[in-house]
C-alpha cells in the first residue's frame, strides 16, 4: 500500500478482555516495528521484526503481549487480559531492509487508540 | 541507560518569529540521531536523521544540526502549518535498526 495502515482505529475494551490490533506495513518493507504512546510519556519501543522473525522483543512490558507477522507482510499485536495502564495508542511502523541507511527511517501508521475501561 | 530531552515542553510563536528546539541525548554510541514531526490524530513524520557531530540537514524553513551532546531544529520564519509537536529520537550502537528512544517532544504552536 501507499501507507502503513493500522486498524482499529480506535477501540474500547473491557478490563480484563483481550484485544488484538493489526498492521499493514508498506510494500515491501521487511522491517515493522510496533511502538505504544502514552500519555505523558514519549513513544516507547515494543518489539522489531526481520520479515516474519522478531530479533527484538525487549520492549513487551509483560507476557500479556505478544505479536506476529505472517507472510513478512500483516504484523498482529495482541494484548491479553488487558489492564488500565495499557491505555495508549499503538503505533506501527516499517521500513526497508534492516541494514543500511534507509532501514533507520521509519514511516508510521496512524496508530489504534486502545482504551481500557 | 539511553535518554533523550527536549526542551521547551511547549513553544508559543508568533508567524516569522524564527526559534530553535533543544534535544539532549546520553547514549552509548550514537548510530543516529532522528527528528520526526508528529500533527495530532496522526503517526509520526520523519523530517531528518543526523549522524555525526558538526553535521547540519535542511528542509523549506526546518534545519537540524548536531554537537556531541545534543541537537537542535531551528525555525526560521515559521508559519501556522509548522504547528505540530516535534520528536527527537537517538539510535544507540549495538541497538536494533528501528529501534529508538524517543524524547518527549516540543509543542509547536504558530499564530498567524
Amino acid at each position: 500500500g501507499a501507507g502503513v495502515s493500522q486498524s482499529p482505529s480506535n477501540k474500547v475494551t473491557e478490563k480484563g478482555k483481550d484485544v488484538e490490533l493489526r498492521c499493514d506495513p508498506i510494500s515491501g518493507h521487511t522491517a515493522l516495528y510496533w511502538y505504544r504512546q502514552s500519555l505523558g510519556q514519549g513513544l516507547e519501543f515494543l518489539i522489531y521484526f526481520q520479515g516474519n522473525s522478531a530479533p527484538d522483543k525487549s520492549g513487551l512490558p509483560s507476557d500479556r503481549f505478544s505479536a506476529e507477522r505472517t507472510g513478512g507482510s500483516v504484523s498482529t499485536l495482541t494484548i491479553q487480559r488487558t489492564q488500565q495502564e495499557d491505555s495508549a495508542v499503538y503505533l506501527c511502523a516499517s521500513s526497508p531492509a534492516g541494514t543500511g541507511v534507509g532501514a533507520n527511517v521509519l514511516t508510521f501508521g496512524a496508530g489504534s487508540r486502545l482504551t481500557v475501561l | 541507560e539511553d535518554q533523550v530531552t527536549q526542551s521547551p515542553e511547549a513553544l508559543r510563536l508568533q508567524e516569522g518569529e524564527s526559534s530553535s528546539l533543544n534535544c539532549s541525548y546520553t547514549v552509548s554510541g550514537l548510530r543516529g540521531l532522528f527528528w520526526y514531526r508528529q500533527d495530532p490524530g496522526k503517526g509520526p513524520e520523519f523530517l531528518f536523521t543526523l549522524y555525526s557531530a558538526g553535521e547540519e540537514k535542511e528542509k523549506e524553513r526546518l534545519k537540524a544540526t548536531l554537537t556531541k551532546k545534543e541537537s537542535f531544529l531551528h525555525i526560521t520564519a515559521p508559519k501556522p502549518e509548522d504547528s505540530a509537536t516535534y520528536l527527537c529520537a537517538v539510535r544507540a550502537g549495538g541497538t536494533s535498526y528501528g529501534k529508538l528512544t524517543f524524547g518527549q517532544g516540543t509543542i509547536l504552536t504558530v499564530h498567524p
